[in-house]
């Protein structure tokens, strides 16, 4: 079966601070990979998905940034981070036999102090 | 575009009552329609999903949604609500296989004893 893991669980940074989240999945090949972000109140917020290794799409202009090193890897990353990054991160797949829906990890939550 | 909009950000019900989260989309082909739930501090778990079958979709947990194309609306209902249905709710569209999810903004469910 297929599992998405994430890390870390919860993150404190300062602001300024470089940032390194990962997403890996398992017992899947070539899946779409999927980066969100929720904050309080406000839904859920796409900000990157990726197609195959090295292809990356962004949805919304700001100061993160995603890469996919190997097939069933996705980093999200900042160099700086800002107060406005706080903020609860959800990383998810689709592919496979399941091709329509998309399968959630267990979230990173991160305060930008 | 496509879209999504939860009717509701906050439902409150007691234990036993019907419990009923509304959800209409707009899309301009037909949709794939899904419903997920947040427990605190965790990721999405798929509910259940419409993807042009039965327009009566039944789910995990007791709940079911009906695909209503004539009124672009897909509720989500349980007739007996438990006080471990309370929860953050989730509506998504996707248009068409391998595109991301597009969320509604969530409705919090409280059920009092």
């Amino acid at each position: 079966s297929q599992t998405i893991h994430q890390w870390p669980a919860t993150l404190v940074q300062p602001v300024g601070s470089p940032l390194s989240l990962e997403c890996t999945v398992e017992g899947t090949s070539n899946p779409n990979l999927y980066w969100y972000r929720q904050a309080a109140g406000r839904g859920l917020q796409l900000l990157f998905y990726s197609v195959g290794i090295g292809q990356i799409s962004s949805e919304v202009p700001q100061n993160l940034s995603a890469s996919r090193p190997q097939d069933r890897q996705f980093i999200l990353s900042s160099k700086k981070l800002l107060l406005s990054d706080s903020g609860f991160y959800l990383c998810a797949w689709s592919g496979g036999t399941s091709y329509n829906e998309q399968f959630f990890g267990p979230g990173t939550r991160l305060t930008v102090l | 575009a496509q879209s999504v909009t939860q009717l509701g950000s906050h439902v409150s019900v007691s234990e036993g009552a019907l419990v009923l989260l509304r959800c209409n989309y707009s899309s301009s082909v037909p949709p794939y329609l899904f419903w997920y739930v947040q427990y605190p501090n965790q990721g999405l778990q798929l509910l259940l999903k419409y993807t042009s079958a039965a327009t009566l979709v039944k789910g995990i947990n007791g709940f079911e949604a009906e695909f209503k194309k004539s009124e672009t609306s897909f509720h989500l209902t349980k007739p007996s609500a438990h006080m471990s249905d309370a929860a953050e709710y989730f509506c998504a569209v996707r248009q068409q296989a391998g595109t991301a999810l597009i969320f509604g903004k969530g409705t919090t469910l409280s059920v009092s004893s």
